[in-house]
């Protein structure tokens, strides 16, 4: 089946970066773009970006552009999310998801910022 | 960019009841309108695509409907697995946006 497998919980002091990865797997990875998101404690979904492995394209939500990069391996089937400049309220939970539909999502990966 | 505005924030239901949940879009999305749902401590699941057709193994009690700015989720017989946050989404332009959610909760 279609799956979205994310690596582990994160702790950062602020100002330092953070990369999440986001493992595909049950279909051709190249054939839809990865999305990502994030939702802080009791929060909603904030849409962060959106990259195509198979052609390398991106697009980045306004409030991220600069401290936000997607890339992706397709050696590996796997997607990153790298943020940079951490800031307390960057403390989420960063999902990825497959497709504009987002289907299906990863199990969302914690990232805590905390001096 | 498009503005997606979920009513009412939250929704008390008896358990067989029906719900309706409600997203109006700042302008039109077409029928580019998804519907997720998500439980305490889990990633979010795609329930409804297109505004109205049902994602692969979700039950016919949910069903969407509407097109351009205003859309209907509606769950024909809560059962108790239903109750969870509901997030309405567009996809119709960049960037892609997120309604505040619904929380359908047991009354």
């Amino acid at each position: 089946q279609v799956q979205l497998v994310q690596s582990g919980a994160e702790v950062k002091k602020p100002g330092a970066s953070v990369k999440v990865s986001c493992k595909a797997s049950g279909y051709t990875f190249t054939d839809n773009d990865i999305n990502w998101a994030r939702q802080a404690t009791g929060q909603g979904l904030e849409w962060m970006g959106w990259m195509s492995p198979n052609s390398g394209n991106t697009g980045y939500a306004q409030k991220f552009q600069g401290r936000v990069t997607m890339t992706t391996n397709t050696s590996v089937n796997t997607a990153y999310m790298e943020l940079s400049s951490l800031k307390s309220e960057d403390t989420a939970v960063y999902y990825c998801a497959r497709g504009r539909l987002h289907h299906p999502w990863g199990q969302g990966t914690l990232v805590t910022v905390s001096s | 960019e498009v503005v997606m505005t979920q009513s009412p924030a939250t929704l008390s239901v008896s358990p067989g009841e029906r719900a309706t949940l409600s997203c109006r879009a700042s302008q039109s999305v077409s029928s580019n309108l998804a519907w997720h749902q998500q439980k305490p401590g889990q990633a979010p699941r795609l329930l409804i695509y297109g505004a109205s057709t049902r994602a692969t193994g979700i039950p016919a009690r949910f069903s969407g409907s509407g097109s351009g700015t205003e859309f209907t989720l509606t769950i024909s017989s809560l059962q108790s697995e239903d109750f969870a946050v509901y997030y309405c989404q567009q996809y119709n332009n960049w960037p892609l946006t997120f309604g505040g959610g619904t929380k359908v909760e047991i009354k």
